[in-house]
């Protein structure tokens, strides 16, 4: 079955203490992203890649690592989380870099607390 | 990155009414696509549309793309329970969906 899988699907953690979510896809897509989604602000987008080695920033950046060493894999990295990283998570990919003609993929979330 | 305005922000219908949700951008776009995210899970690709004055159908579901293609459309004819969910516009920026904030359908039966 086509999808994209995140792990954890939930996450209690405390300040500092670093942690990673991952992602892998199994559909050979070139472009992978990752969103968070806050109540009242939506999805923003946090980083994407447009194939290996080829990571940018999104929207809202700050306080996050990402890393494409594989095609089908795109972690998520909080070195030092604070609470105001709580957040519902979703990594997301598409098989064409701007998108025309495909939608994205969205895994099933990641509910990521800080405290 | 350029948000689209998504509106109502909230709608609350009998089953069997119909529903529209608007997306209006500022600025020209290249296409517009839309998602269903139902409670507790997450987004889902509906359809694409690129071409202005662009009309869709996927069963009881019509989308359409302005003339000027800087406003989009989806209207859902008798809506079912099945129906409930929120849903989201979406513009393609290049490298990135910028999604509009949603709106929130509530189906009573």
């Amino acid at each position: 079955e086509a999808q994209v899988t995140q792990n954890p699907r939930y996450l209690i953690t405390v300040t500092g203490k670093k942690l990673t979510v991952t992602c892998s896809q199994n559909m050979n897509h070139e472009y992978m992203s990752w969103y968070r989604q806050d109540p009242g602000l939506g999805l923003r987008q946090i980083y994407y890649s447009m194939n290996v080695e080829v990571t940018d920033k999104g929207d809202v950046p700050e306080g996050y690592k990402v890393s494409r060493k594989e095609k089908r894999n795109f972690p998520l990295i909080l070195e030092s989380p604070s609470p105001n990283q709580t957040s519902l998570y979703f990594c997301a990919s598409s098989p064409a870099v701007q998108g025309v003609g495909y939608g994205y993929t969205f895994g099933s979330g990641t509910r990521l607390t800080v405290v | 990155g350029q948000q689209v305005m998504q509106i109502p922000q909230y709608q609350h219908v009998q089953e069997g009414e119909d529903f529209t949700t608007y997306c209006n951008s500022s600025t020209t776009l290249s296409n517009i696509q839309w998602y269903k995210q139902r409670p507790g899970g997450h987004p889902v690709f509906l359809i694409q549309l690129v071409k202005s004055g662009e009309v869709k159908k996927q069963k009881r579901l019509t989308f359409q793309f302005g003339e000027a293609k800087k406003n989009s459309s989806l209207h859902i004819t008798a809506t079912q329970t099945t129906d409930v969910g929120t849903y989201f516009c979406a513009r393609d920026s290049g490298y990135a969906l910028n999604f509009g904030k949603g709106t929130s359908l509530l189906v009573t039966p």
